[in-house]
């Protein structure tokens, strides 16, 4: 079955430094979706990507879809402490949405 | 409009006890899905729906049962509580599996088996 790996798990930055969380899976992907999950909320909906190589950005945030469509990253540049908590990359399959294990950013003002 | 709501929040079961975990949505979504959250586990997938009448089974989902009766209600039922079932559980809904919005997530369940 569909399996999505996100690495790394864990990411302390300073203020101000840039973030990136990597998403591969062991399939070619139809879609790749990422959430963020604030401390003890629910995950959000952040952006979906479809087109291989594709590119979009959100203010500080730019998400990256692979040629191949089997991998993506989100690269949050200039962190503020307003970014902390876990970013989840999401790939669909028949009507599944399966989630990588999730990067836990936390920022030290 | 008030999304998904899961209820209880919070909920102590004994092992060996059953229980539902109850799932609404008022967006007329045909997707509904189960997750569980476990440290380092990400989301992982218990059961999901296409459609009312229509389940299927995710990742993890030995222990639990499923039904979707109506388009709006997906509750989720703990046979025989056991402690490896502590966790929180998230509750989605979507207009389709590539949807523009993408999944709505409820506020959650905080489940605690002793």
């Amino acid at each position: 079955g569909q399996q999505v790996m996100q690495i790394p798990q864990y990411q302390h930055v300073q203020e101000g430094e840039d973030f990136t969380t990597y998403c591969n899976s062991s399939t070619t992907l139809s879609n790749i979706q990422w959430y963020k999950q604030r401390p003890g909320g629910h995950p959000v909906f952040l952006i979906q990507l479809v087109k291989s190589g594709e590119v979009k950005k959100q203010k500080r945030l730019t998400f990256q879809f692979g040629e191949a469509k089997k991998n993506s990253s989100l690269h949050i540049t200039a962190t503020q402490t307003t970014d902390v908590g876990t970013y989840f990359c999401a790939g669909t399959q028949g009507g599944k949405l399966i989630f990588g294990q999730g990067t836990e950013l936390s920022v030290k003002p | 409009n008030a999304g998904v709501t899961q209820t209880p929040k919070f909920q102590v079961l004994k092992t060996g006890q059953s229980m539902t975990l109850q799932c609404a949505q008022d967006m007329n979504h045909e997707y509904m899905s189960w997750y569980r959250q476990d440290p380092g586990m990400g989301l992982r997938l218990i059961h999901y729906s296409v459609g009312a009448g229509i389940t299927d089974q995710g990742e993890v989902p030995n222990g639990y049962n499923v039904s979707r009766s109506t388009t709006e209600d997906f509750p989720l039922r703990l046979l025989s509580a056991a402690p490896s079932q502590t966790s929180v559980y998230f509750c989605a809904s979507s207009y389709s599996d590539r949807g523009i919005e993408g999944a709505f997530f409820g506020q959650g369940t905080r489940l605690t088996v002793v």
